[in-house]
């Protein structure tokens, strides 16, 4: 079982709609990590939250926190075709363990 | 920033051959690195937590003789994986952490693209 959800698994949108992928789960985290990936890459840190109900903006990209630090959504604004990739979030429990979402394969077409 | 260099970035192998991975972080210490396991368009799975001077502890299902982890300095663990199949080709990745500590980051290598013939 995974622990944390990520939805969608797959999304192809067109250049400049807006798009969000959720990160979903029933256990509390200490903080929560946003990587994106491109083929042929390791992922890359977007951001990094800790407090409950944080908002964090990255240019086109806003990350959120939930009150109860259970979940994250991560908002891009006018998608471009430079955002496609791999989008991953990571939530850290006590003792400074990992644990990866399912992923969210984005595909923006010009 | 801290970078974290895995060579080689792609293998080739014949079945029943092993291969190793490098995973050095260039200008930090790490005294804990990560093994992952990458299929296409899907998420990370961690095979191993690799410990500088001790031994590797391995994820449940996964194989430490057939994926042998050696961290024998701070900056440097390998993972060699022994009497490859074709069912081991995979992208496989390593991260590392500047510090311990709630939040750190995760700082990861390109990955290794190994095809098993």
């Amino acid at each position: 079982t995974q622990l944390l959800e990520q939805s969608p698994q797959f999304l192809s949108i067109q250049e400049g709609e807006n798009l969000t992928v959720y990160c979903n789960s029933s256990s509390v985290f200490s903080s929560l990590q946003w990587y994106r990936q491109e083929p042929g890459e390791g992922p890359v840190l977007l951001v990094t939250v800790v407090t409950g109900g944080e908002v964090k903006k990255l240019k086109r990209l806003t990350f959120q926190f939930g009150d109860a630090r259970k979940d994250s959504s991560l908002h891009i604004t006018a998608a471009q075709p430079g955002d496609t990739g791999l989008y991953l979030c990571a939530g850290v429990v006590i003792g400074n363990q990992f644990y990866f979402g399912t992923g969210t394969s984005l595909t923006v077409i010009p | 920033g801290a970078v974290v260099s895995q060579h080689p970035s792609w293998v080739i192998c014949k079945s029943g051959t092993s291969v190793k991975i490098e995973c050095r972080s260039l200008d930090f210490q790490a005294t804990t690195m990560f093994w992952y396991r990458q299929f296409p368009k899907q998420s990370l799975m961690l095979m191993a937590t690799s410990n500088e001077g001790s031994k590797a502890t391995y994820e449940q299902g996964v194989e430490k003789d057939k994926f042998l982890i050696n961290h024998a300095s701070l900056t440097l663990s390998t993972l060699t994986v022994t009497s490859a199949h074709p069912e081991d080709s995979s992208f496989y990745i390593c991260s590392a952490r500047v510090r311990p500590g709630m939040g750190s980051p995760l700082h990861f290598g390109n990955g290794t693209r190994l095809t098993v013939t």
